[in-house]
């Protein structure tokens, strides 16, 4: 257990359906991010949050947006969905997120693999 | 958004072979970190590299942070079988923004 937890560990919905996917970071995290995987793809950086508010912005579509909580939770809405959007979704939490001088690692959770039929 | 260039892309060797692969950019890095990620998980960290020619050993994995910061290799020596797996390198920046490679896939033949 890396102490990163994501819900739902699976789902399955049909196009043009809104979803949520919700991460809780390690605890004493204060970042968060988002990855989006692909079959047999690398790991796409979809948005990070730091302690509530946006830091960076990835290869983020505009029918997905994110937000993270006063108590560090972060959720990812996923809408208007498409069959390509089906994929494994990653949260990751890091201790920090702005710069830092000393050890910042990130750590993953065990991701949501979202079916779009 | 920015991805490492790391190779080989995949490889298929005999239990008991060393295995090398890095990763290179044209970007610096203060920290490089190795992940292995197993079909269907979230990827794991190995290992974590903080200062430019550091050496860091975790059981039968041997990393290094190149001295230019623009690069680093991962060994895994006589491998097994539960190496198998997706390996990741990944790079963080001042901005404390991190960029992933795009991955080497292992497969160790029994």
């Amino acid at each position: 257990d890396s102490g990163v937890t994501q819900t739902p560990k699976h789902l399955i919905t049909a196009t043009g359906q809104r979803v949520t996917l919700r991460c809780s970071p390690r605890s004493g995290d204060l970042s968060v991010y988002w990855y989006q995987q692909s079959l047999d793809q690398g790991l796409q950086f979809l948005i990070q949050y730091y302690n509530g508010e946006e830091r960076a912005k990835g290869n983020i579509l505009e029918r997905f947006s994110a937000q993270q909580f006063p108590d560090l939770h972060s959720e990812l809405n996923l809408s208007s969905l498409e069959l390509g959007d089906s994929a494994l979704y990653f949260c990751a939490s890091s201790p920090r997120g702005q710069k830092s001088m000393g050890a910042n690692v990130l750590t993953f959770g065990a991701g949501s693999r979202l079916t779009v039929l | 958004g920015q991805q490492l260039n790391q190779s080989p892309q995949s490889m298929f060797i005999q239990e008991g072979e060393d295995v090398s692969m890095n990763c290179t950019s044209s970007s610096i890095f203060n920290t490089w970190l190795w992940y292995k990620q197993d079909p269907g998980e979230g990827p794991v960290l190995l290992i974590a590299l903080y200062k430019a020619g550091e050496l860091t050993s975790n059981g039968r994995l041997t990393a290094q942070f190149g001295i230019t910061r623009k690069d680093s290799f991962l060994n895994i020596s006589a491998s097994i079988p539960s190496d198998v797996g997706i390996y990741f390198c990944a790079g963080l920046t001042t901005g404390n923004q991190f960029y992933f490679g795009t991955g080497t896939s292992l497969t160790v033949i029994p």
